[in-house]
């Protein structure tokens, strides 16, 4: 079965640091891009950052570039988010999903997600 | 603001069907393939459709979709309490260079 799980959340304050990590199992890691979406409290969904099954590749919006930076560890099925320099508008929950082999991205299983909280 | 936009909010009865739209522009949905993804409360996102109108292995036909020129939609037939969500749609916008999302619409079963 192919599953993902994020770790790592946390509350933490404004201009502070948290890494985020995703364990992935069922597929060959390595072949896929990985991606990282977030979802602020009742919001709808935000593209944080994805990055080629090599790792050589990553993608970000402006929201997040400079300040996040995503990378993997493809011998241990881990995708990791380093998110420096947080502001409260970063509070959300952090969804790490894989991609398919699609021409358009597409993420085809997503973990449960886990909570930053950047505040004071 | 979202890129793509889609209603807010539908309701239909049990066993009705109902269609969720989604519109964008040339650099988004008029150029690439769209993706539906259905988030039940408290509950993760979970893809229902790929390419416009592909179904993932194990996602029943009763969900379709289908798209036109720079407009995207969803289709629910035979609708059942637990379809009751949030729906997103999503696609890749080639002028901003990111992925873009509606906005959501949440679907009530009457």
């Amino acid at each position: 079965e192919v599953q993902v799980w994020e770790s790592g959340g946390g509350l933490v304050q404004p201009g502070g640091s948290l890494r985020l990590s995703c364990t992935a199992s069922g597929f060959t890691f390595d072949d896929y891009a990985m991606t990282w979406v977030r979802q602020s409290p009742g919001r709808g969904l935000e593209w944080v950052s994805t990055i080629s099954g090599n790792g050589a590749d990553t993608y970000y919006p402006d929201s997040v570039r400079g300040r996040f930076t995503i990378s993997r560890d493809n011998s241990k099925n881990t995708l990791h988010l380093q998110m420096n320099s947080l502001r409260a508008e970063d509070t959300a929950v952090y969804f790490c999903a894989k991609q398919m082999m699609t021409a358009t991205w597409t993420a085809d299983c997503w973990g449960q997600g886990t909570l930053v909280t950047v505040s004071s | 603001q979202s890129v793509l936009t889609q209603p807010p909010s539908v309701s239909a009865a049990p066993g009705q069907k109902v269609t969720i739209s989604c519109s964008g522009s040339s650099s988004n949905i008029g150029n690439h393939y769209v993706s539906w993804y259905q988030q039940l409360p408290g509950a993760a996102p979970k893809l229902l459709i790929y390419d416009n109108n592909q179904r993932p292995s194990g996602i029943p036909d009763r969900f379709s979709g289908s798209k036109s020129d720079t407009s995207a939609t969803l289709g629910i037939t035979g609708l059942q309490t637990g379809d009751e969500a949030e729906y997103y749609c999503g696609t890749w916008d080639r002028s901003l260079s990111t992925v873009v999302f509606g906005g959501g619409t949440k679907l009530t079963v009457l």
